[in-house]
């Protein structure tokens, strides 16, 4: 099972609410990354968990705040955020950060497609 | 850095036919991986096939292959058999081996696959 869950599928806010995206995988996995896409382009990592530590924060504003509240689970919260936000956010998990065996193969979520207006 | 190249942006296939896509890559080092995602119109992102940089042998994946040409730095994929199904967007990756190395995407190939 490569299943990597992502909540909600779809979601529009405004650019003074709060919102969070929910990621779960239940593979074993202890990494677990955040990617934002836009159309027709490949995704960019934003963040990664390692044994829910945050291991890469790749200059993401402050109001993208991530939170691993164990080894399943990941979120994404929101605030204030700006219509070029607008993208599909992909999460990811691996087995974790090394590279032996497929340890370091990154399976992806189906996405949580977001609306900023 | 490690760069990755996708020379076509689109590419088209008749059903039943077999379509090879293109990626090269820049390394200087020796140890890595490469990987192709496939992204269907529904946008899950899914590992096609992967292949380590150790290993001469070329990878495959029932009607999926690889061409793997370490010193050329090129590794393209050739889909057999072609099916409506396989119509998506395809992203080589690249990976360092070693600690936390991230993936480098190429800009992708949409495939569309003609009935």
């Amino acid at each position: 099972d490569t299943e990597v869950t992502q909540t909600p599928k779809h979601l529009v806010m405004g650019m003074t609410n709060k919102k969070s995206l929910k990621c779960e995988q239940h593979m074993g996995h202890r990494a677990m990354y955040w990617y934002k896409q836009k159309a027709k382009k490949p995704p960019e990592l934003m963040f990664v968990y390692s044994y829910e530590k945050l291991s890469i924060n790749e200059s993401v504003p402050s109001r993208f705040s991530p939170e691993c509240p164990n080894s399943s689970l990941l979120n994404l919260h929101l605030h204030a955020l700006q219509p070029e936000d607008s993208a599909l956010y992909l999460c990811a998990s691996s087995q974790d950060l090394r590279s032996s065996g497929s340890r370091e193969t990154q399976y992806f979520g189906p996405g949580t497609r977001l609306l900023v207006l | 850095a490690q760069t990755v190249t996708q020379s076509q942006p689109e590419m088209s296939v008749q059903e039943a036919e077999t379509v090879t896509l293109s990626c090269t890559y820049d390394t200087s080092e020796s140890d890595y991986y490469l990987f192709w995602y496939k992204q269907p119109p529904s946008r899950q992102m899914i590992l096609v096939i992967r292949q380590e940089a150790y290993k001469q042998q070329n990878a495959t994946e029932n009607r999926f292959s690889v061409n793997f040409q370490k010193a050329a730095k090129s590794f393209s994929l050739k889909i057999s058999d072609s099916q409506l199904g396989d119509a998506a967007m395809y992203f080589c990756a690249y990976r360092s081996a070693g600690y936390g190395n991230k993936l480098v995407f190429g800009a992708g190939t949409i495939l569309r696959v003609k009935s």
